[in-house]
């Protein structure tokens, strides 16, 4: 357990359904980025926020897609009109700006399906 | 396009060998580098984080970085059942300013007694 929590763990949808995820950083942790994995491939990266500022997004990212950081601790990540393309499995990752390795510490994911 | 290229395997050792993992990138201001295990089904779990060229061990690990040829490795020696999973590189993309990670497809490892 690194500390980082996210909510649901699973989650299975219809298609057109909005889906709604959450995660909890580890508490003293003022970075935060979303990724998402297919089956056979690596994370991508989707979102970063440090502390509530969300300062990059990746083309991954449609419109369909939102994320918050409203106070700098939990952040959500919001599918509207799911598509069976979404199909995967969401993590969240924080990490602590200023250390020297700045590693980033992954939350156990949710996996969505989409049907 | 930034990547990051890894055999996908998968890598099959015997118990007690040493298993090898490679990684190249592409990106040549990357500055931090990443490997990660993963269990099916399961999140990334960092393993080893290495900054300079050489080698950093760390118990049955070691991760190897050679920056001008843009390549990392990571050796497991004595091998266990384990120790099966499947092994991502990351590597940081180096113009952000922070630690936005380029994944590899990552290697699957597999020990067998």
């Amino acid at each position: 357990d690194t500390g980082v929590s996210q909510d649901p763990r699973h989650k299975i949808t219809k298609r057109g359904q909005n889906v709604t995820f959450r995660c909890d950083p580890i508490s003293e942790h003022n970075r935060l980025y979303w990724y998402r994995q297919t089956l056979g491939q690596g994370p991508e990266f989707l979102t970063y926020f440090q502390n509530e500022a969300q300062l990059e997004k990746s083309r991954l990212l449609s419109d369909r897609f939102s994320a918050e950081r409203p106070k700098g601790s939990f952040s959500t990540l919001e599918i509207q009109r799911t598509e069976q393309g979404d199909s995967a499995m969401y993590l969240c990752a924080s990490s602590l700006r200023g250390t020297s390795d700045e590693t980033q510490y992954f939350g156990p994911g949710t996996r969505l399906l989409v049907l | 396009q930034k990547e990051v290229e890894q055999n996908s395997g998968p890598l099959s050792v015997p118990e007690g060998a040493i298993a090898s993992l490679n990684c190249t990138y592409s990106d040549r201001g990357s500055q931090s580098f990443f490997w990660y295990r993963q269990y099916s089904g399961k999140s990334p779990e960092l393993i080893m984080s290495i900054y300079s060229n050489g080698d950093k061990e760390d118990g049955r690990f070691t991760a190897q970085l050679n920056k001008a040829s843009q390549y990392v490795s990571l050796l497991i020696r004595d091998s266990q059942p384990s120790d099966s999973a499947t092994y991502l590189c990351a590597v940081n993309e180096g113009s952000g300013g922070y630690n936005k990670l380029i994944f590899g497809a990552g290697t699957r490892l597999a020990v067998h007694p």
